[in-house]
C-alpha cells in the first residue's frame, strides 16, 4: 500500500530537549512538506523540499530544522529554540507534475 | 502573497440536506489551483476536490461540487445529501503553479452533520 507514514502518533518531551519527527513516503513523490497545526489555525508551512539534498524555509521555520538525504524520508527536528513547540505536525508529499498534496496521519507533540 | 479566507468558523446541517461552505482568496497569479481538504476527528487530512483556475467548468466528485467564480475570487464547496461521516473540519487551499509551488490554507470551518 502506497502512502505516507509519520511516527510516533504521540510524542512527549521535556522543555529544552530536541526531538525529531519521522516522515516516510513510498509514493515516489519528489516534493515533501512539513506543516504545523494549532487550534483555530489553518496549516502553516515549516519547511519543504522539492528534491533530495535541497530544502527551503516556509513561513515559520525558526526553531526547526530538516534534512532530505533520501527521496523517501524528510525528518523534522524541533529544537529547543522553538518557543512554543506543542502542536500537531503534519507531513505531506506531492508528485512532480501535480499540485495536490497528500498527507500523513500526523504527530501530536507535547512539550512540558 | 496569497491569502485564503474562510469567514464562517462553524456550520451545522441536518443529515441528507445540502450545505455550502464559503472560501475567498486573493492572488495576482493567473494560473493556480484550488483545493478543499477534509479533516475528520482522526485528524487525517483528506483531499476532497480540486479545481484548476484555467478550467471554467466547476469540479465535481460524487456528492461534492464547487462553485468557482474566478473574477470574484470565490471558491465554495457544496455538499449534497450530507452524511454523518461528513462531520469534519474543511480547509480551503490555494496553490500557484510553477517552481516552489506551495499550498496556502484558510483557517478552516467546522461542519457538524446532525442526525
Amino acid at each position: 500500500d502506497g502512502g505516507i507514514t509519520q511516527s510516533p502518533k504521540y510524542l512527549f518531551r521535556k522543555e529544552g530537549q530536541n526531538v525529531t519527527l519521522s516522515c516516510e513516503q513510498n509514493l515516489n513523490h519528489d516534493a515533501m512538506y512539513w506543516y504545523r497545526q494549532d487550534p483555530g489555525q489553518g496549516l502553516r508551512l515549516i519547511y519543504y523540499s522539492q528534491i533530495v539534498n535541497d530544502f527551503q524555509k516556509g513561513d515559520i521555520a525558526e526553531g526547526y530544522s530538516v534534512s532530505r538525504e533520501k527521496k523517501e524520508s524528510f525528518p523534522l527536528t524541533v529544537t529547543s529554540a522553538q518557543k512554543n513547540p506543542t502542536a500537531f505536525y503534519l507531513c505531506a508529499s506531492r508528485a512532480g507534475a501535480r499540485y495536490e498534496q497528500y498527507f500523513g496521519p500526523g504527530t501530536r507533540l507535547t512539550v512540558t | 502573497a496569497q491569502t485564503v479566507t474562510q469567514s464562517q468558523p462553524e456550520m451545522s446541517v441536518q443529515e441528507a440536506e445540502t450545505v455550502t461552505l464559503s472560501c475567498t482568496y486573493d492572488t495576482s497569479e493567473s494560473n493556480y489551483y484550488l483545493f478543499w481538504y477534509k479533516q475528520p476527528p482522526s485528524r487525517q487530512m483528506i483531499l476532497v476536490i480540486r479545481q484548476e483556475a484555467y478550467k471554467q467548468q466547476n469540479a465535481t466528485e460524487n456528492r461534492f461540487s464547487v462553485n468557482f467564480q474566478k473574477a470574484a475570487k470565490s471558491f465554495s464547496l457544496k455538499i449534497s445529501d450530507s452524511q454523518l461521516g461528513d462531520t469534519a473540519m474543511y480547509f480551503c487551499a490555494f496553490c500557484h503553479t510553477g517552481a516552489n509551488s506551495k499550498l496556502t490554507f484558510g483557517k478552516g470551518i467546522t461542519l457538524s452533520v446532525r442526525p
